[in-house]
Formats: C-alpha cells, sequence, structure tokens
C-alpha cells in the first residue's frame, strides 16, 4: 500500500455543486495531514491542515478525517471554475517527513 | 513581503554539467526542503534541512547535493551523475520539522536536460 493514495481523476462538478476529494492513508503518515492547490504549470499552495479527527471548516473548505478508517477528505462547496486544479493531499508520521499523494485533477464546468 | 523565492524559474542544462538551483526564504523558518516533481507523479523529497549546517537525505538523493550556510539559504546542486534531471524542483519550508510541519512552497524552477 501506498503511504498516500489518491484518485488521479479528473473529477468533473458542474458549478456551484459540492466537490468531494478523498485520501486514504498508511499507518506512516498518521498523525498530520495537508490539503494543497496546484494549479498547471505553478507550484503547491497549502489549503487546509487537519491533526484530529472530524470536520475543520475554512471559508468554502471543508477537511474531514477518520483516523480509525484511514481517510481525509477535502470538501469545496459552490464549486467555481476557478478551483479546477489538481488537490494534493499530503500526510505525516511525525517529524520532517511529509509524504504526497499524486494528486486529483478537478474540474468545474460552468 | 515574506516568502519562498527560487531562481532561474527556466534553466536549461547540457548533459554532463552540474547546475545549481537557488532557494531563499525570509520567513525565519527553520527548516527548508527539495522536491522533485514529475508528470504525474507526486513530490518526491530529494533532501532535507532542519536546521543550518545540517541536512539529510530524502527518497531520491543520489545525483542532487546540498548546502545549508544560512538559515534563509538552501541552494540545490543538480550534478552530472543525475541520469534523468528533467522535472519541476520545488523548494519549501516550514517553521520546524516538528509535527505541524505546514510547508509552504517557492514558484518552482523548471529544468529541461537538452
Amino acid at each position: 500500500q501506498k503511504e498516500v493514495e489518491q484518485n488521479s481523476g479528473p473529477l468533473s462538478v458542474p458549478e456551484g455543486a459540492i466537490a468531494s476529494l478523498n485520501c486514504t492513508y498508511s499507518d506512516r503518515v498518521s498523525q498530520s495531514f495537508f490539503w494543497y492547490r496546484q494549479y498547471s504549470g505553478k507550484s503547491p499552495e497549502l489549503i487546509m491542515s487537519i491533526y484530529s479527527n472530524g470536520d475543520k471548516e475554512d471559508g468554502r473548505f471543508t477537511a474531514q478525517l477518520n483516523k480509525a478508517s484511514q481517510y481525509v477528505s477535502l470538501l469545496i462547496r459552490d464549486s467555481q471554475p476557478s478551483d479546477s486544479a489538481t488537490y494534493l493531499c499530503a500526510g505525516s508520521g511525525g517529524y520532517q517527513k511529509v509524504t504526497f499523494g499524486t494528486g486529483t485533477k478537478l474540474q468545474v464546468i460552468p | 513581503d515574506g516568502g519562498i523565492t527560487q531562481s532561474p524559474k527556466y534553466l536549461f542544462r547540457k548533459e554532463g554539467q552540474n547546475v545549481t538551483l537557488s532557494c531563499e526564504q525570509n520567513l525565519n523558518h527553520d527548516a527548508m526542503y527539495w522536491y522533485r516533481q514529475d508528470p504525474g507523479q507526486g513530490l518526491r523529497l530529494i533532501y532535507y534541512s532542519q536546521i543550518v549546517n545540517d541536512f539529510q537525505k530524502g527518497d531520491i538523493a543520489e545525483g542532487y547535493s546540498v548546502s545549508r550556510e544560512k538559515k534563509e539559504s538552501f541552494p540545490l546542486t543538480v550534478t552530472s551523475a543525475q541520469k534523468n534531471p528533467t522535472a519541476f524542483y520545488l523548494c519549501a519550508s516550514s517553521i520546524d520539522s516538528g509535527l505541524y510541519n505546514e510547508q509552504f512552497f517557492g514558484p518552482g524552477t523548471r529544468l529541461t536536460v537538452l
């Protein structure tokens, strides 16, 4: 099992809908989790960090962490065409190293 | 205006040449990282440094070298020993390398071997 796994997509949603991005992880990266947004040709931008079970909301974004099932998700409400990008899930097992998934490409259709 | 800068934005290298990629941060972060990104792949860690004058190999360090002489700077040298260096190189930094180690990225350097 890869340490951090994501469906590569593309995930297509209509404008205004909720986009749901999912990520599973192994025991080695079970402490801290991060979601990054990466536009084509650009560097990743940190959107959310989550460290404990439950939901964390920031504007239109909600990160959800379920340590028992080893998954973390990102919900984007009222999706906009500007949200079209690749979303990287990342996890850390504690100190030093963060492991990144290969990313899910999101397309928001106007 | 705090942030991470990388230069150059684009770099072309002939086979057999060593090239050095610059990374500078003014965020007062202790930890710095170098990643490589290839199409369709996630970010792979090359080297990281938790403190000045100290650095550790990541998952794909072969053919690369780094130095950390100043807190603000973490240059990466791609040597001729790196067999397939064409990639997008990303530098990142975090306050420290502890549990809550949110990493922030520079704009990247795109390296192409001619």
